[in-house]
């Protein structure tokens, strides 16, 4: 099946730092990348859709200065947590999509964001 | 609005089958489902389109009604790899975009 690679897998920043995190998918090209956030035992809350070459389109809630997000390429994606707090610590993880349409989402591992 | 996956949690023994539903408020293109095990990605099952048949993946199949706006995964002599939460997806502008329920917790034992 599709790889979604996501990196990196752990990172701890000081609060007021920013950190960037990529999402690759390895072996084919995403139209569509989705970035998700999930807490312990929750579910996957949607944060974004971004399309290749577009500005990403962010759901109701997420402010998109916060959380910056770039789809350089038909195969990465990259959210920037800017001014991070330890209320942004969490579990981001990322999908791609080959269609525009319903079609299967692959995944990322996901990353785990810790601000101290 | 985030669908209602029900129920929360199942508890099984190897063998036995289970049936998780997924409810929407509102109309439905598509119905995705997703099994994630602890600490790992979510990783596709199946995708059940407006007007399609139903599907399978092994011995996991699952429906859409689409009157009822609603969709229902059934494992059938569960495996003990069966464990996991299972999620299902709704899109509801057909462009892919998904908002997941709660997710159900399904535990298999020997």
């Amino acid at each position: 099946g599709a790889v979604v690679s996501q990196h990196p897998s752990r990172v701890i920043c000081k609060s007021g730092t920013s950190v960037k995190i990529e999402c690759r998918s390895l072996d084919f090209q995403a139209t569509t990348m989705f970035w998700y956030r999930q807490f312990p035992k929750k579910s996957l809350m949607l944060m974004a859709t971004s399309n290749e070459g577009s500005k990403a389109t962010y759901e109701q809630g997420v402010e998109k200065d916060k959380f910056l997000i770039n789809h350089a390429s038909l195969t990465l994606s990259t959210l920037t947590v800017t001014s991070a707090h330890p209320e942004d610590s969490s579990f981001y993880i990322c999908s791609a999509s080959e269609k525009a349409e319903p079609y299967e989402q692959y995944f990322g591992p996901g990353t785990r964001l810790t601000v101290t | 609005q985030q669908p209602v996956q029900s129920p929360q949690a199942v508890i099984l023994r190897e063998g036995e089958d289970a049936v998780i539903n997924c409810s929407s408020s509102k109309a439905l293109y598509s119905v995705h489902w997703y099994r994630q095990k602890h600490g790992e990605a979510p990783v596709f099952l199946m995708i059940l389109l407006k007007g399609g048949e139903q599907m399978r993946h092994e011995k996991i199949s699952a429906s859409f009604n689409e009157k009822k706006q609603q969709s229902s995964l059934y494992l059938t002599a569960s495996q003990l790899s069966y464990s996991g939460t299972y999620f299902c997806g709704t899109d509801y502008e057909g462009y892919n975009k998904l908002i997941f329920g709660a997710g159900t917790r399904l535990a298999v034992h020997p």
